[in-house]
């Protein structure tokens, strides 16, 4: 079965510094893969997605992911976080042509000023 | 305004009071999806719908039933509540699949 694991159920990083969040999941064929942000009390917004071609995928407000097939990850980078980025983020795997979806468990991020 | 419109945003309601929470898009989207979010377990699937008379079912539609009789709207049956029903439900709507999901705002489902 379909399954996205997050390992990092929470992390806390200075304002300024770098981010990673992880994101592994297991499927067969090459999936259709997101990244999600949910800020308090709030619907989810994407982030970025990827289907095909360039492994290194580029989103809204600074964020960027790499797809590694040999690795089945797609891990979610930012340079130099700001305070507005604390939200939570979750990764997605969608199949069947995208219309199933499964998401991993969320990482909780927290900005330290 | 482009919105997914979920009504109501907060319910409380007993074991086995049949409920209905509604959703719509104004966007023309063929996909529409509902999701429960619940603490640990992340997002998970109830049921989707790629157009009009068209839904199939996600990871976990027990206990649940969808319609989709118009393109624009897209509800949630609960027909028998049950406690482990308690959960955060989004509705969502797309173009299609696999393309960038709009989420509603949520509702806060509480069955005691």
């Amino acid at each position: 079965a379909q399954s996205v694991t997050q390992p990092d159920i929470h992390i806390t990083v200075s304002e300024g510094a770098s981010l990673e969040l992880r994101c592994n999941y297991s499927y067969g064929a090459t999936p259709y893969l997101f990244w999600y942000v949910q800020s308090p009390g709030q619907g989810l917004q994407l982030l970025l997605k990827y289907f095909s071609g360039d492994t290194l995928v580029q989103g809204i407000k600074g964020f960027e992911a790499e797809f590694k097939r040999s690795q089945s990850s797609f891990n979610l980078r930012k340079p130099s976080v700001h305070w507005s980025d604390a939200a939570e983020y979750f990764c997605a795997v969608g199949y069947q042509g995208a219309q199933k979806l499964v998401f991993g468990q969320g990482t909780r991020l927290t900005i330290n000023p | 305004e482009a919105q997914v419109t979920q009504n109501p945003r907060y319910l409380i309601t007993v074991t086995g009071k049949k409920l209905t929470v509604t959703c719509s898009q104004n966007m023309n989207h063929e996909y529409m999806s509902w999701y429960r979010q619940d603490p640990g377990l992340g997002l998970r699937q109830i049921y989707y719908s790629m157009n009009v008379e068209v839904t199939d079912k996600g990871d976990v539609p027990e206990g649940y039933k969808v319609s989709r009789k118009e393109k624009r709207n897209f509800p949630l049956i609960l027909e028998s509540p049950s406690p482990n029903q308690t959960s955060l439900y989004f509705c969502a709507s797309s173009f299609s699949g696999n393309e960038k999901l709009f989420f509603g705002s949520g509702t806060q489902l509480s069955v005691l």
